[in-house]
C-alpha cells in the first residue's frame, strides 16, 4: 500500500514555463513533507518542506502548497530552467516522538525534463 | 562540508554470495539511515539508527540483512546472501538528530548493487 503517491512518472516543460509536480498521501497523520530532487548516479538533495501547520512555503523560484483536508501536496518551480531537469521525490514524515524517531516515506518520484 | 560517504559505488556479485556497503555520515550527525531504492520506486527506508542505537528496523529484512553502527560514527550495511530481487540503489543519509521533526536528510550518492 503506497502511502506516498506521485502519479506522474514524467513531466515535460518548455523553459522558463512554470512546472507543478503533484504528490499525493494517504496517511492523514503525517506532519511535514519534504521534496528531494535527484540527479543520474547523485543521491537526493533536500529542496524544500513544509510543516503541516502551513499551507504554503517559498524559496527563491520553489514554492510547495500543501492542502491538508486533500491531503495533497504540490510544488512549483518558476521559470524553469534546463537545470531543473531531474527526477524529484516528494516525501512524507510520521514524528514518532518519544525516541525522535522519524519515519520518512518517499514517493516513486517524477521525472521533470525542462526542454530548452 | 563533507557530505555522506559511501562505498564502494557498484558491486555485482552472484546470488547467495554476502555484500556489505559502508557509510561515513557528516559529522556531527547522530541520526543515519539505510535506504533502498529499486529502479523506479522511491527509496524505500531499511534502518535508521540514532547515535549507535537502532530506532527503527521494521522495513529490515532481518534474515539476511543486517546494520551496525559502532561508536555511533560509521556504518555497515550487509547482505547475506544476496537475492536478485536485491538489486537496488543502497543509499545512506544522516541528519542532525538532536530534535524532534522536520529535520532535512543528506544523502550519500548510494551503491548501486546488482545480483546475478
Amino acid at each position: 500500500d503506497q502511502q506516498v503517491k506521485q502519479n506522474s512518472p514524467s513531466l515535460s516543460v518548455q523553459e522558463g514555463r512554470i512546472s507543478i509536480l503533484n504528490c499525493d498521501y494517504t496517511n492523514s497523520m503525517f506532519d511535514y513533507f519534504l521534496w528531494y530532487k535527484k540527479y543520474p548516479a547523485e543521491g537526493p538533495t533536500f529542496l524544500i518542506s513544509i510543516s503541516s501547520i502551513k499551507d504554503k512555503n517559498e524559496d527563491g523560484r520553489f514554492t510547495v502548497f500543501l492542502n491538508k483536508s486533500a491531503k495533497h501536496l504540490s510544488l512549483h518551480i518558476v521559470p524553469s530552467q534546463p537545470g531543473d531537469s531531474a527526477v524529484y521525490f516528494c516525501a512524507a514524515l510520521l514524528l514518532e516522538g518519544y525516541n525522535y524517531g522519524q519515519n520518512f516515506v518517499f514517493g516513486p518520484g517524477t521525472r521533470l525534463s525542462v526542454l530548452p | 562540508e563533507a557530505g555522506v560517504a559511501q562505498s564502494p559505488r557498484y558491486k555485482i556479485i552472484e546470488k547467495r554470495q554476502s555484500v556489505a556497503f559502508w557509510c561515513n555520515p557528516i559529522s556531527g550527525h547522530a541520526t543515519l539511515y539505510w535506504y533502498q531504492q529499486i529502479l523506479g520506486q522511491g527509496p524505500k527506508l531499511l534502518i535508521q539508527f540514532q547515535n549507535n542505537g537502532v530506532v527503527d528496523d521494521s522495513q529490515l529484512p532481518k534474515d539476511r540483512f543486517s546494520a551496525e553502527r559502532l561508536k555511533g560514527v560509521d556504518s555497515t550495511l550487509k547482505i547475506q546472501p544476496a537475492k536478485l530481487e536485491d538489486s537496488a540503489v543502497y543509499l545512506c543519509a544522516s541528519s542532525l538528530g538532536n530534535r524532534v521533526g522536520g529535520e532535512t536528510q543528506y544523502f550519500g550518492p548510494g551503491t548501486r548493487l546488482l545480483v546475478l
